[in-house]
């Protein structure tokens, strides 16, 4: 199993900056997963977030918007970048499909308001 | 690309009525979970299934591999229930998790 801990919880955001979450994971895991949430709508994985490797993105996802960086087995950071208003979203990191697993965990999201 | 049907979108029940929740999938799956999202926009993991049944107290998950199809099974609902229910697909491997759209359920008393 596994306890996620994401951080800032919310934010609010003036246009064009840019904004870094952090998730932090109680164990060593093989891949952290990046998903954003629009308001009324289901989660959309961004990213996949690989230790020693640059992370593979989901298409309309692009590196220069959302860099990501996984330093190590137990964190990883998500940036969103030169934001915008569209960018306001929910962005959860997860793990799954460690071997002997029974579930998928989340970090407790961060709530982005651009203004 | 699996695209991940819910239904119903909304549902609202009395106190102590049965829940169904559905979920359909279009390509094959190593796995399927299910979710339960508070307004706070936490979320957290209530089943994962690759075959059969499972229970958790008063929740009951079914999938029918065969038929791309699951269920989601709440008895004695209680207001505490509402939330929104999420049905998510993991094809296997690297993939992360394909999502439905949820299902918000209000449990009135």
């Amino acid at each position: 199993s596994a306890v996620i801990s994401q951080k800032p919880s919310r934010d609010i955001c003036q246009r064009g900056t840019s904004l870094t979450i952090q998730c932090q994971v109680d164990s060593q895991v093989t891949m952290m997963f990046w998903y954003r949430q629009q308001p009324g709508q289901s989660l959309t994985l961004i990213a996949t977030a690989n230790q020693g490797s640059e992370a593979t993105y989901e298409s309309g996802f692009v590196i220069d918007k959302f860099p990501i960086s996984r330093p190590n087995l137990t964190f990883s950071t998500l940036t969103v970048s030169n934001m915008s208003p569209e960018d306001s979203s929910i962005y959860l990191c997860s793990v799954t499909g460690e071997w002997g697993w029974t579930e998928a965990f989340f970090g407790q999201g961060t709530r982005l308001t651009v203004v | 690309k699996n695209e991940v049907e819910q239904s119903p979108q909304n549902l609202t029940a009395q106190e102590g009525e049965f829940i169904t929740i559905n979920c359909s999938y279009s390509v094959g799956i190593s796995a399927l979970h299910w979710l339960q999202q508070h307004p706070g926009g936490g979320i957290v993991s209530l089943f994962m299934l690759s075959s059969g049944k499972k229970k958790h107290g008063r929740l009951i998950a079914t999938i029918n591999i065969q038929e791309k199809h699951s269920s989601l099974h709440i008895t004695a609902s209680h207001p505490r229930d509402s939330a929104v229910y999420i049905c998510a697909v993991n094809g296997g491997g690297a993939d992360g998790l394909t999502f439905g759209k949820g299902t918000h359920l209000i449990i009135q008393p």
